[in-house]
């Protein structure tokens, strides 16, 4: 059980194009969403935080207008990377929660590695 | 601000070798701990986790680690690596009063048979 999928798991786009990442826990319902950005050899940084019908709460550094969160449904959290630009490359992990306001219980998605020309 | 650090960020070890993995983090306050693992093109899963009660915690596939509150450590032991052992190690630290995880900059090992 606890299996959170994302999709794509890989996209490659033009420089000024936007794009939507999915991340859908398959087996529970998540309260609250998680979205990470990593850099090869580095670790994970948190973006930002999503609580199912609210808005998302974004770490200092990251731009709320640039990376847009939706948490529509209890099983259904968007990342859109709106005009993006190369230096947007990077690998995007979301993890999903079952408990509100408790991060101890995150089960982690595949990852979706984007690439911008 | 809560940090978490890692010293190796590369090992290398022979099968039936003995392994540990730092971890030290910055917060002086209650602390839950974490380590995750990343196999080769898979997920971060979930390792074991510190939050109260005995300082030493197992978790799967034989792992354990050590809460040393005087050391702000909380290293990964495991007495006999595989060959399937070989991935990324995360060290995490729940920050404290909110529901977000710190993550050290990982481990990666590699296991030679």
């Amino acid at each position: 059980g606890a299996v959170v999928s994302q999709h794509p798991s890989r996209v490659i786009c033009k420089s000024g194009t936007s794009v939507k990442i999915e991340c859908r826990s398959l087996d529970f319902q998540a309260t609250t969403m998680f979205w990470y950005r990593q850099f090869p050899k580095q670790s994970l940084m948190l973006m930002a935080t999503s609580n199912e019908g609210s808005k998302a709460t974004y770490e200092q550094g990251v731009e709320k207008d640039k990376f847009l969160i939706n948490h529509a449904s209890l099983t259904l959290s968007t990342l859109t990377v709106t005009s993006a630009h190369p230096e947007d490359s990077s690998f995007y992990i979301c993890s999903a929660s079952p408990v509100a306001g408790v991060g101890e219980t995150q089960y982690f998605g595949p990852g979706t590695r984007l690439l911008v020309l | 601000a809560q940090s978490v650090s890692q010293h190796n960020h590369h090992v290398i070890l022979s099968e039936a070798a003995s392994l540990e993995l730092g971890c030290n983090y910055s917060y002086g306050g209650t602390v839950n701990l974490f380590w995750y693992v990343q196999y080769p093109g898979q997920h971060l899963q979930l390792l074991l986790k510190y939050f109260s009660g005995d300082p030493l915690v197992k978790g799967i596939k034989g792992f354990e680690a050590e809460f040393i509150k005087s050391k702000f450590s909380f290293n990964l032991r495991k007495p006999s690596v595989q060959w399937s052992d070989t991935a990324e190690y995360f060290c995490a630290v729940l920050s404290g009063g909110y529901n977000k995880l710190i993550f050290g900059a990982g481990t990666r090992l590699a296991v030679h048979p």
